[in-house]
């Protein structure tokens, strides 16, 4: 157990319509980072926060926007869903410039 | 751009067979190698942190290895827990990201 914690497990919804996936970091770490893993992509960076702050972005689509609250959970937010949003999406915590720690992932299937 | 191509693809091991796994990136500024265990459904497990080449860790029967442009993953005497997708991941200077290979699965027959 990483101490990462994501809900839910598994969703399964239509296209068109919008999710969110939460995310609860290790306690004590700042930042938080979502990544997407796909079956012909691998593991893709989405996005970095940094208590409470955008730090980086990476190829996330316009479609798909996260937050950090003030308590440091985060949350990813798609929207205008396609077939092809179906993927696993993994959370991950570090204090900053270190090792990140996942968690257990929501598998998203977009019928 | 970062890259990191991770081979073989597959690998099927007896147990007690010992092999390498091999990670070579091309990066500008490597802040970190990272190797992660992953098994079917979960998030990646976090195993070693590399940072200068030369440099080694070991855990049980894995052992990582960096130098300037690859990293192996030693497999020494697998059982058949060993059996999961090992991914290797590269951080640079740039940024705090993870740039992540595609993987390796490894199966480990009894």
């Amino acid at each position: 157990d990483s101490g990462v914690t994501q809900t839910p497990k598994h969703l399964i919804t239509a296209t068109g319509q919008r999710v969110t996936l939460r995310c609860s970091p290790r306690s004590g770490d700042l930042s938080v980072y979502w990544y997407q893993q796909s079956l012909d992509q691998g593991l893709q960076f989405l996005i970095q926060y940094y208590n409470g702050e955008e730090r980086a972005k990476g190829n996330i689509l316009e479609r798909f926007s996260a937050q950090q609250f003030p308590d440091l959970h985060s949350e990813l937010n798609l929207s205008s869903l396609e077939l092809g949003d179906s993927a696993l999406y993994f959370c991950a915590s570090s204090p900053l410039a270190a090792e990140q720690f996942f968690g257990p992932g929501t598998r998203l299937t977009v019928l | 751009e970062d890259q990191v191509t991770q081979s073989p693809e597959a690998l099927r091991l007896q147990e007690g067979e010992s092999s390498s796994l091999n990670c070579s990136y091309t990066v500008s500024g490597l802040r970190g190698l990272f190797w992660y265990r992953q098994d079917p459904g979960k998030g990646p497990e976090f195993l070693f942190t590399l940072y200068s080449a030369g440099e080694e860790k070991e855990k049980e029967r894995l052992k990582a290895t960096l130098t300037k442009k690859e990293s192996f993953l030693h497999i020494t005497a697998p059982k058949p827990e060993d059996s999961a997708t090992y991914l290797c991941a590269v951080r640079t200077s740039n940024d705090y990201k993870l740039s992540f290979g595609a993987g390796t699965t490894v199966t480990v027959r009894a």
